[in-house]
């Protein structure tokens, strides 16, 4: 199974202010996801991180909100943009385990925002 | 759109009891199923799965049922532990579109 770190593991923001969340892997993937889990609730999908394309947004999630870098097959980011309380979530980074979408995600541990 | 829903938000079980979680989901075509557990501050964890060609699965002390007719995914949990105090999410898969993931059960353990 991949070894998924994010950083920062949590974080106090302003309003108005962005932030960027990294996710590590350690061994190549293809597919890199970003999920998005509000206080109490379940995971949403923000996008899928595409290597050397532009992001694949989901209905919802625009990339003016919510840009994503991916420059390689081990590494992306996430910015969550001129942020209000209602994004205080944890986000959470997810790779696939090589078989595509029919096979399992794995997780990272998730970078938990609190927005005053 | 397909969703995927519980029937029960929150379970207590006694120490040493089985646990029964479940999940109803409504995309007939969904193919492929997993059941994620998630520790408080902790990210999901993958438990079991199960693909829609069974209707059932066994791991350590989980096993999975899968009722295609009635659309419906059970964890059951065996001699249930305090370090299975989560919560559980069912996910759905159809045929290479995205996970869908359900709303989630939480599981408390009772000494």
């Amino acid at each position: 199974s991949a070894v998924i770190s994010q950083k920062p593991s949590r974080d106090i923001c302003q309003r108005g202010t962005s932030l960027t969340i990294q996710c590590q892997v350690d061994s190549q993937v293809t597919m890199m996801f970003w999920y998005r889990q509000q206080p109490g609730q379940s995971l949403t999908l923000i996008a899928t991180a595409n290597q050397g394309s532009e992001a694949t947004y989901e209905s919802g999630f625009v990339i003016d909100k919510f840009p994503i870098s991916r420059p390689n097959l081990t590494f992306s980011t996430l910015t969550v943009s001129n942020m209000s309380p209602e994004d205080s979530s944890i986000y959470l980074c997810s790779v696939d385990n090589g078989q595509g979408y029919t096979g399992e995600l794995f997780f990272g541990e998730g970078s938990r925002l609190t927005v005053l | 759109g397909e969703s995927v829903g519980l029937h029960l938000p929150t379970l207590s079980v006694q120490e040493g009891d089985n646990s029964i979680i479940n999940c109803a989901y409504s995309n007939s075509a969904s193919d492929y199923f997993i059941w994620y557990k998630q520790e408080s501050g902790k990210g999901p964890q993958f438990i079991i799965d199960i693909r829609s060609n069974m209707d059932k699965r066994q791991g350590q002390r989980v096993t999975v049922l899968l009722n295609k007719t009635v659309k419906h995914l059970s964890l059951q949990i065996a001699a249930t532990q305090p370090g299975d105090s989560a919560v559980y999410f069912c996910a759905e898969n159809n045929y290479g579109q995205n996970f869908v993931f359900g709303p989630g059960t939480r599981l408390s353990v009772l000494p």
